[in-house]
């Protein structure tokens, strides 16, 4: 069966300083892959998908960044983080486009 | 921009009632989803309803669509304490466009024993 797999599940981090955020998936392959952030009592806004290795959108500009080293691995960085990007990190996949998403666990991040 | 939005944003009702929340999008659309998220956790997909279908079922949960109205609704019958989370309607855009979900803002449900 698949899984998700996403970590830390909390996080905080001084302004200024880096970020990486990793989340893998396990027992599919070729998944597409998204990552998400939720302010406190919101909805998700999208932040990156991945519809292959290496192939990355951004919905949102802002100083995130993603990447896809690996088929089953979707990484989300930050070389100086923001006030504003403290928020509910989720990633997730989906078999292909348009079908249901599985979620992680997510990472609540409070920089401070 | 967010294309779902539900309705209410908040629902609390007694055990055993049931709850039913609204969703309305505002452009042609392949699917519709709705997820549930309990506090502080990921979302978990209950059901994909495709445009040309107009109802269905899962367990307790009954999901409605009318894209006349661009308008879903999820019924929740016989609720139980458990039921309490956030439920968020999520929409996939009709033709080739993009590749990506949207979502609404949830509708905070809880179920008082």
């Amino acid at each position: 069966s698949q899984t998700i797999h996403q970590w830390p599940a909390t996080l905080v981090q001084p302004v200024g300083s880096p970020l990486s955020l990793e989340c893998t998936v396990e027992g599919t392959s070729n998944p597409n892959l998204y990552w998400y952030r939720q302010a406190a009592g919101r909805g998700l806004q999208l932040l990156f998908y991945s519809v292959g290795i290496g192939q990355i959108s951004s919905e949102v500009p802002q100083n995130l960044s993603a990447s896809r080293p690996q088929d089953r691995q979707f990484i989300l960085s930050s070389k100086k983080l923001l006030l504003s990007d403290s928020g509910f990190y989720l990633c997730a996949w989906s078999a292909w486009k348009g079908e249901k998403l599985f979620f992680g666990s997510g990472t609540q991040l409070s920089v401070l | 921009s967010q294309q779902g939005e539900e309705d209410p944003q908040a629902l609390s009702i007694q055990e055993g009632e049931n709850a039913t929340m609204n969703c309305s999008y505002k452009t042609s659309i392949n699917n519709l989803q709705w997820y549930r998220q309990n506090s502080g956790r990921g979302l978990v997909h209950l059901i994909l309803i495709r445009s040309n279908e107009r109802e269905k079922h899962s367990g307790r949960l009954r999901v409605t669509l009318d894209t006349s109205k661009k308008s879903s609704s999820l019924l929740i019958t016989a609720s139980r304490a458990a039921d309490t989370a956030s439920y968020f309607c999520a929409t996939w855009p009709g033709g080739t466009s993009g590749s990506r979900l949207t979502f609404g803002e949830g509708t905070q449900l809880t179920v008082n024993p």
